[in-house]
């Protein structure tokens, strides 16, 4: 039973306009979400997270939505460089037993920016 | 570099030899995290410790893994008797203890196990 879902496995755009990458979510109960960045035989980056109280968090071209009737988060990088090429994950975090520390993944989304 | 450090990068064992992983936390850090990820899947946790507790191993399997995160030293994933299935990259994160902090992990590169 998969908590967060990424169903798109792959996503490719024009370098200079928006990307936009989708998560959805099916636990009430989590507290933040986070998006990470990939790279092949590297490990995950931090990109930018928010607060299940908050609907928006901007960091430079990063934006990440949360919509929480729809249980639906997306983020948002605009505009797209070549080196946004990466598989992005989608992870949440808490609200349910237990130590509530762990991160719950989805299976990622490949981004592919073409000059 | 201040980043979570794991080592080895590449781990080669054969079927039922023992596996080590190791993991020292970035600087100031002192919640680490152990996840697993199979081809084509995402980040699967398997267990979060502080020094010298298990805080969660709910994503351990029962048996061969082991964790430790001791007073000195890094952060140890264990693996005896690895099997085919075990082979994986295996993904340390660390995190601070104090506010929002405690929510952003941070990752090392990994550790590449192939089992033969």
């Amino acid at each position: 039973d998969q908590q967060v879902k990424q169903n798109s496995p792959s996503l490719s755009v024009q370098e200079g306009r928006i990307s936009i990458l989708n998560c959805d979510y099916t636990n009430s109960m989590f507290d933040y979400f986070l998006w990470y960045k990939k790279y092949p035989a590297e490990g995950p980056t931090f990109l930018i997270s928010i607060s299940s109280i908050k609907d928006k968090n901007e960091d430079g071209r990063f934006t990440v939505f949360l919509n929480k009737s729809a249980k639906h988060l997306s983020l948002h990088i605009v505009p797209s460089q070549p080196g946004d090429s990466a598989v992005y994950f989608c992870a949440a975090k808490g609200g349910y037993g237990g130590s509530q520390g762990n991160l719950i993944f989805g299976k990622g989304t490949k981004l592919s920016v073409k000059p | 570099n201040a980043g979570v450090m794991q080592n080895p990068r590449h781990l080669v064992r054969r079927r039922g030899q023992e596996a080590r992983l190791r993991c020292s936390p970035m600087k100031g850090h002192s919640h680490v995290y152990w996840y697993r990820q199979l081809p084509e899947e995402g980040l699967k946790f398997m267990v979060y410790l502080q020094k010298e507790n298990i805080i969660d191993e709910s994503g351990m399997p029962k048996e061969r893994f082991s964790a430790e995160f001791p007073k000195e030293g890094p952060s140890i994933l264990r693996i005896q008797q690895v099997v085919r299935g075990d082979s994986a990259a295996y993904f340390c994160a660390s995190s601070s203890s104090q506010g929002v902090g405690k929510v952003i992990q941070y990752f090392g590169a990994g550790t590449r196990l192939s089992v033969l």
